[in-house]
């Protein structure tokens, strides 16, 4: 089974600075994803960010980074020079890797405010 | 390229009408998923289906929620008959088994009265 845990419900930054959204996780699969969603006020999903258990080097795409520790059990989301788009429910979720699921274990989300 | 299409985006209904949501999945993805988002229970995976056979229902809440894939670019969720607590947004998603994410629909929003 899994088990993804956000304890923060909400955050605040500032515009232009860094924020580190906190994911830990629990899995028995010896392979597995984890990912990091965005959702705005509009309501849409939108995918951010993949790691994978055995990539070897932490996950970046653009202003978005994840900070991968597998001994501890963290997938932290690092969004660099925050601007105020970036306000928006963040949610982390996992995969198990091989088996027969394909399901995305959501956890509880961040609620990030960005602040002029 | 278009992404995952759901219809209707919102719909209110009274309890104990059947409700179907439809979805379009991208085109050449071969998993689609149905999640359903609440306050209380956050994202939660309902069912999901591989080249258009389902492989994982254990999240269907109970009988009165089914769903279907007739074929590869279209599936639908249907609850009959509907309860207030049935209220929430459906999301639709799809991957392809050679990626690892997966792309959402824009949800529909349900309420039932």
């Amino acid at each position: 089974a899994q088990k993804i845990t956000q304890t923060q419900p909400g955050m605040f930054v500032q515009e232009k600075e860094a924020v580190t959204l906190d994911c830990t996780y629990d899995t028995s699969d010896p392979s597995y994803g984890l990912f990091w969603y965005k959702q705005p006020s509009s309501g849409e999903m939108i995918f951010l960010i993949y790691q994978g258990s055995y990539d070897q080097q932490n996950a970046t795409e653009g202003r978005y980074s994840l900070n991968f520790q597998k001994a501890r059990k963290s997938a932290n989301l690092v969004i660099s020079a925050s601007q105020l788009g970036d306000s928006a429910m963040y949610f982390c979720a996992s995969k198990g890797e091989g088996g027969a699921t394909n399901k995305l274990i959501f956890g509880t989300g961040t609620l990030l405010a960005v602040q002029p | 390229d278009a992404g995952v299409i759901q219809s209707p985006r919102h719909e209110v209904t009274e309890m104990g009408q059947e409700v179907t949501l439809r979805c379009k999945p991208i085109s050449g993805h071969d998993y689609l998923f149905w999640y359903r988002q609440t306050m209380m229970r956050g994202l939660e995976l309902l069912i999901y289906f591989n080249n258009n056979v389902p492989i994982d229902d254990s999240g269907m809440p109970e009988d009165r929620f089914s769903a279907k894939m007739p074929n590869a670019s279209f599936s639908t969720l249907k609850i009959q008959p509907s309860e207030p607590r049935d209220s929430a947004v459906y999301f639709c998603a799809s991957s392809d088994h050679s990626k690892n994410e997966q792309f959402f629909g824009p949800g529909t929003r349900l309420t039932v009265l």
